[in-house]
Formats: structure tokens, sequence, C-alpha cells
């Protein structure tokens, strides 16, 4: 089966502070690539990738997929101390179900 | 409330006993998802139905798990003769269309065997 691996584990920044958070994934059968953000229970959606090269940006947020490389990347700009939380790749294939990575635990310190 | 919802929210069973979890998809939702997730770890899948056809199975799932979704609206999953290892939070979602679409989570039930 398809993995799907995020970097890093875990991650602690202050207010303010810019982040880059990392997904790579095998590249049988695929269709999209998604970023959820889990606080304490049911993931929500952030962002789905299909096409290389182009940005998905929703305010302080952006990702971009590079699928050359199987890689991704979710960008927190001036973070604030409600981005905290773990922040799910997962990647879609042909047949429909996702594969979720283990998530990156996000704390944004005041 | 459009949104997945899930019954129970939490659930504390002794090993050996059979449990039933629903899920009721966003209503005009054709697909509708189980998952499992336990502490540090990403949403595991489980299986997955169009309508009320289950198109695909984890092999990871063994058979005292059982899903249905009758009338291609609302799901259950049983697990029968629970152990241990299956406490976990079990997740429901559901999307609209074929394979390219996000899905919708509900808030899950945590499942504890003691």
């Amino acid at each position: 089966e398809d993995k799907v691996v995020q970097s890093p584990l875990s991650l602690v920044v202050h207010e303010g502070d810019t982040v880059t958070l990392n997904c790579s994934y095998e590249v049988t059968n695929f269709r999209s690539l998604l970023w959820y953000k889990q606080e304490k229970k049911a993931p929500t959606f952030l962002f789905m990738l299909t096409s290389s090269g182009i940005e998905k940006k929703s305010g302080r947020l952006s990702s971009i997929l590079d699928k050359k490389e199987l890689f991704s990347i979710l960008n927190i700009t001036a973070t604030q101390t409600g981005d905290s939380a773990v922040y799910l790749c997962a990647e879609n294939t042909n047949a429909g179900k996702s594969t979720f990575g283990d998530g990156t635990t996000l704390t944004v310190k005041p | 409330d459009t949104g997945v919802s899930q019954d129970p929210r939490h659930k504390i069973t002794k090993r050996g006993q059979n449990v039933t979890f629903r899920c009721d998809p966003i209503s005009e939702h054709n697909r509708l998802y189980w998952y499992r997730q336990t502490l540090g770890q990403g949403p595991e899948f489980l299986t997955y139905f169009q309508n009320e056809a289950q198109l695909e199975k984890s092999r990871l799932l063994s058979d005292r798990f059982s899903a249905e979704r009758p009338k291609g609206s609302f799901s259950t999953l049983e697990i029968q003769r629970t152990e241990q290892g299956d406490s976990a939070m079990y997740l429901c979602a559901s999307s609209v269309g074929t394979v390219n679409t996000e899905a919708f989570f509900g808030q899950g039930t945590r499942l504890t065997v003691v």
C-alpha cells in the first residue's frame, strides 16, 4: 500500500514565526494530495492539490505540490496560537480512499 | 447541523462484548468512509461505500469487523468480541462525487475496551 511520510513529527514555534511542513508520498494510482488540520476531534479540510507547481492559498496558509519529486509542503506565515494543531497530509488514489501520514504536531507559543 | 454525525461519541465496553457505531453522512454525499485513529498516528482506512455498495475493505480489518450502509444513507460499523487493541477513535467521513473530492469528517466515536 502507498505510504505517506510527514516531517517533522513535531514543531514548536513562537507567534509570528513562519513554518513549513513537509509531506512525501508514493505514486501508485495517485489522484490528489490533501491537507487537513486536526485540533481535538475531526480533521478539517484545508487544501486539495492535483497539479504540480500551482500554489493553493487561504489566508496565511498555502500549499504546493511537486509531482516529479512526490512531495508537498504546507506553509503557515505569521503563526498564531490558534494554528496549534496536528496537520495531516493524505494521498487520494484511484480507488477513492485516502492514505494518511502520521501528522505534524505544531505548537505555537505566545 | 448538516455535518457528518456520529453516535455515540464515547463508548466503554468490556473485552469480548460487541459494539455498534452509527454514522450519518452529509445528506447528498454518496461516498462514506470509516477510518480508525490511534494516538500519535494518522487515520487508518477501514472501509468505504459508494451509495449502498461496499467497494473496499482494508486487509487490516479482521472478520470481527463489519460495516453496512443498507439504504445508501447512514452506516453502521460493528465490532464483535472486542479486544483491547480495538481501543481507538473511529472516524466516519463522507464525500460527494467520485474520487477527487475532499472528505468531511465526523467528530468520531472513541472506543475504550477494558
